[in-house]
């Protein structure tokens, strides 16, 4: 299958600082890309959808003035967590699906965010 | 829209027997596929069967397949033979099948099976 690969696995950050996660497509093209965060022993809950050259789609309750989405290319789409809180600590997944769509979408490793 | 349930929090089974986890979603779409996704403790989304909803047969990977009842909404995942690796938390999963590049996914809120030696 397909390979989404994502960067950083794992970050510590001070409040009040920023921080960015990567989500790289490695072999194939993805017009768009999904943000999900999932909480400990929950599901995941999709934040956003990234269109690449467009904005970014949030779903409702999804605050898009901190977590910022870039989607430059073809096989990058980036979260920045703006001015960052420990309740904005959790664990960030993104997902990319490629063309022809067959539903079914690759998932990264995750990011684990801990903001002290 | 579309909701997905899952109304085993937590399922066992004993190596080498079969288990069966339930879901069953609700969606305005007439075409939609669905999925069920294994979650290890790695945390990595690993894929483990897909359904597309305009196929009467049940999709079948090796040692798991999928009971689709489309009229109930119903989509369930058996483990047959089950092994320890098969522990993990499983999320059953549905998307629209319209959009063009990638689809939303909707989760339900997870299964956590434990496999016991």
């Amino acid at each position: 299958g397909a390979v989404v690969s994502q960067h950083p696995s794992r970050v510590i950050c001070k409040s009040g600082t920023s921080v960015k996660i990567e989500c790289r497509s490695l072999d194939f093209q993805a017009t768009t890309m999904f943000w999900y965060r999932q909480f400990p022993k929950q599901s995941l809950m999709l934040m956003a959808t990234s269109n690449e050259g467009s904005k970014a789609t949030y779903e409702q309750g999804v605050e898009k003035d901190k977590f910022l989405i870039n989607h430059a290319s073809l096989t990058l789409s980036t979260l920045t967590v703006t001015s960052a809180h420990p309740e904005d600590s959790s664990f960030y997944i993104c997902s990319a699906g490629g063309r022809p769509n067959t539903g079914e979408l690759f998932f990264g490793e995750g990011s684990r965010l801990t903001v002290l | 829209a579309q909701t997905v349930t899952q109304s085993q929090p937590e399922m066992s089974v004993q190596e080498a027997e079969t288990v069966t986890l339930s879901c069953t979603y609700d969606t305005s779409e007439s075409d939609y596929y669905l999925f069920w996704y294994k979650q290890p403790p790695s945390r990595q989304m690993i894929l483990v069967i897909r359904q597309e909803a305009y196929k009467q047969q049940n999709a079948t990977e090796n040692r798991f397949s999928v009971n689709f009842q489309k009229a109930a909404k119903s989509f369930s995942l058996k483990i047959s033979d089950s092994q320890l690796g098969d522990a993990a938390m499983y999320f059953c999963a549905s998307s629209p099948g319209w959009e063009t590049s990638g689809s939303r996914l909707t989760f339900g809120e997870g299964t956590q099976l434990t496999v016991n030696p």
